[in-house]
């Protein structure tokens, strides 16, 4: 079936710094990708999506690229901020063709603390 | 505002007693479904939803039932909690599945003895 991989974390940072948080996939069809982000105490949110290969999604400055020929979705942000702390989430939604159409499966998560 | 709401926020519990998570949203979506979130799983779905009626299992369905008679509301029903569903869940709506934004509502923490 479906999965989703993300690098394992949690991942801590300085302000300012660069951010790469790895995330590659194993999906029948032509699955659509995601990036959740989770602030504390709160419910998963929207970040990023892209729904074909090559595709570039792009919010509040974070990037992630479809590559289907590496199988990844990995996210990155130039310089990250203290408000950026969360716990990010990589997805898949089965496409057409496959299995699990209309489905998320996610990653296990990847926490993000910022430091000032 | 759009918004998906979850009630209750938090509950304890002792197993075996029935309890029922509601869910609503205002968006007019077509497809809802319900997630449990535990440590270093990630999000797992339980039931899905595409339409008034029509109700799937997800990847972890067992000891959890739902229903859908109204297109706003999708409840999530434990008959006989046990502990191993201490958990964080989520119920989320979107227009259809596939590559559309799926909205999260705020969570529901279970605990039970």
């Amino acid at each position: 079936g479906d999965s989703v991989t993300q690098m394992e974390g949690p991942v801590t940072l300085s302000e300012e710094a660069f951010l790469t948080i790895n995330c590659t996939y194993t999906a029948t069809g032509y699955p659509s990708l995601f990036w959740y982000v989770q602030y504390p105490g709160e419910g998963l949110q929207l970040l990023l999506k892209a729904t074909k290969a090559d595709d570039k999604g792009s919010n509040k400055g974070f990037e992630a690229t479809y590559r289907k020929e590496t199988t990844s979705f990995h996210l990155e942000k130039g310089s990250v901020q203290v408000s950026d702390s969360a716990v990010y989430f990589c997805a898949l939604s089965g496409g057409a063709g496959g299995t699990s159409y209309g489905k998320l499966t996610f990653g296990q998560g990847t926490i993000l603390t910022v430091h000032p | 505002e759009a918004q998906v709401t979850q009630n209750p926020r938090y509950l304890i519990t002792v197993t075996g007693k029935k309890l029922t998570v509601t869910c609503s949203q205002n968006m007019n979506h077509e497809y809802m479904s319900w997630y449990r979130q535990d440590p270093g799983l990630g999000l797992r779905q339980i039931y899905y939803s595409m339409n008034v009626e029509v109700t799937d299992k997800g990847d972890v369905p067992e000891g959890y039932k739902v229903s859908r008679k109204e297109k706003r509301n999708f409840p999530l029903i434990l008959e006989s909690p046990s502990p191993n569903q201490t958990s964080l869940y989520f119920c989320a709506s979107s227009w259809a599945g596939g590559y559309y934004e799926q909205y999260f509502g705020p969570g529901t923490r279970l605990t039970v003895t």
